[in-house]
C-alpha cells in the first residue's frame, strides 16, 4: 500500500533564510508526487508535482522540490523564506500503477512558521 | 476556466440533525470528485470519491454518505449527525488521468453541538 510521511509537525524559519519541509513516501512502483499548501480556513492549493524527468521540480511562489528515488524522498525547498509562506504544507503521493480512480494519499501536514 | 464551488462555508448543527453539503464544478465534464474531512487543521481523510454519475466509492465506514446525481454535482449527507462529525470538509475534483492534480473547494466548517 502506498503511504507518505511528513516527519515534522512544525518547521520554524527566520525570514530570508532557506527552508526545507521534508517528505518521504512508499509506493509499489514509480510515484507521482505532489505538494499542496493550505492557508487558514481555506482549501488546499497546488504548488508543484513530480511525474517524470528532471528530479528538481519548480513550482509556484518560488518553491521547488527534489525527487530522490534512492531515499524515497520529495523535500520541499525555498532559497529565501517570506513571512507570507507561513501555512500548512501537505505532501501527497500516487502510485502510477494504481488501478483505481486518481486517488492520492496525503501526508499529515507540516506547519511552516516564518518569523520576521 | 474550471471552478469548484462548495457551500455553505460554515455550518452549525445540533446532534441528530440531518446534513447536506453540496459541491459543484464548472468548466469541465466527467471529472473525478472527492470528499475529504480534515480534523483539527491537520491531515486529510478521504471519505468518498466518484468517477461518474451514480458511482460512489467509500473509503471508511462512517455516519456519512455521498451521492452524485449529476455529472458535476457531488453531495455529502448524513441522516443523523454525531459530535464526531465535526470538522472541515473539503470537496475536490480532478481530471481522470492520474497524472493530474486535485483542485480543492474552499471548504465547509461543520460544528456539531
Amino acid at each position: 500500500a502506498q503511504s507518505v510521511a511528513q516527519p515534522e509537525d512544525q518547521v520554524n524559519v527566520a525570514e530570508g533564510n532557506p527552508l526545507t519541509v521534508k517528505c518521504t513516501y512508499s509506493v509499489s512502483g514509480n510515484p507521482y508526487l505532489f505538494w499542496y499548501v493550505q492557508y487558514p480556513n481555506r482549501g488546499l492549493q497546488f504548488l508543484l508535482k513530480y511525474i517524470t524527468g528532471d528530479n528538481l521540480v519548480k513550482g509556484s511562489y518560488g518553491f521547488e522540490a527534489e525527487f530522490n528515488k534512492s531515499q524515497t524522498s520529495f523535500h520541499l525547498k525555498k532559497p529565501s523564506a517570506l513571512v507570507s509562506d507561513s501555512a500548512l504544507y501537505f505532501c501527497a503521493v500516487r502510485d502510477k500503477g494504481y488501478s483505481s480512480a486518481s486517488k492520492i494519499i496525503f501526508g499529515s501536514g507540516t506547519r511552516l512558521s516564518i518569523r520576521p | 476556466s474550471q471552478t469548484i464551488h462548495q457551500w455553505p462555508a460554515t455550518l452549525v448543527q445540533p446532534v441528530g440533525s440531518p446534513l447536506s453539503l453540496e459541491c459543484t464544478v464548472e468548466g469541465t465534464s466527467n471529472p473525478n470528485l472527492y470528499w475529504y474531512r480534515q480534523a483539527a487543521g491537520r491531515g486529510l481523510q478521504l471519505l468518498f470519491y466518484s468517477v461518474g454519475i451514480g458511482q460512489i466509492s467509500s473509503e471508511v465506514p462512517q455516519n456519512l454518505s455521498a451521492s452524485r446525481p449529476q455529472d458535476r454535482q457531488f453531495i455529502l449527507s448524513s441522516k443523523k449527525l454525531l459530535l464526531s462529525d465535526s470538522g472541515f470538509y473539503l470537496c475536490a475534483w480532478s481530471y481522470t488521468n492520474p497524472k493530474n492534480i486535485q483542485y480543492f473547494g474552499a471548504g465547509t466548517r461543520l460544528s456539531v453541538l
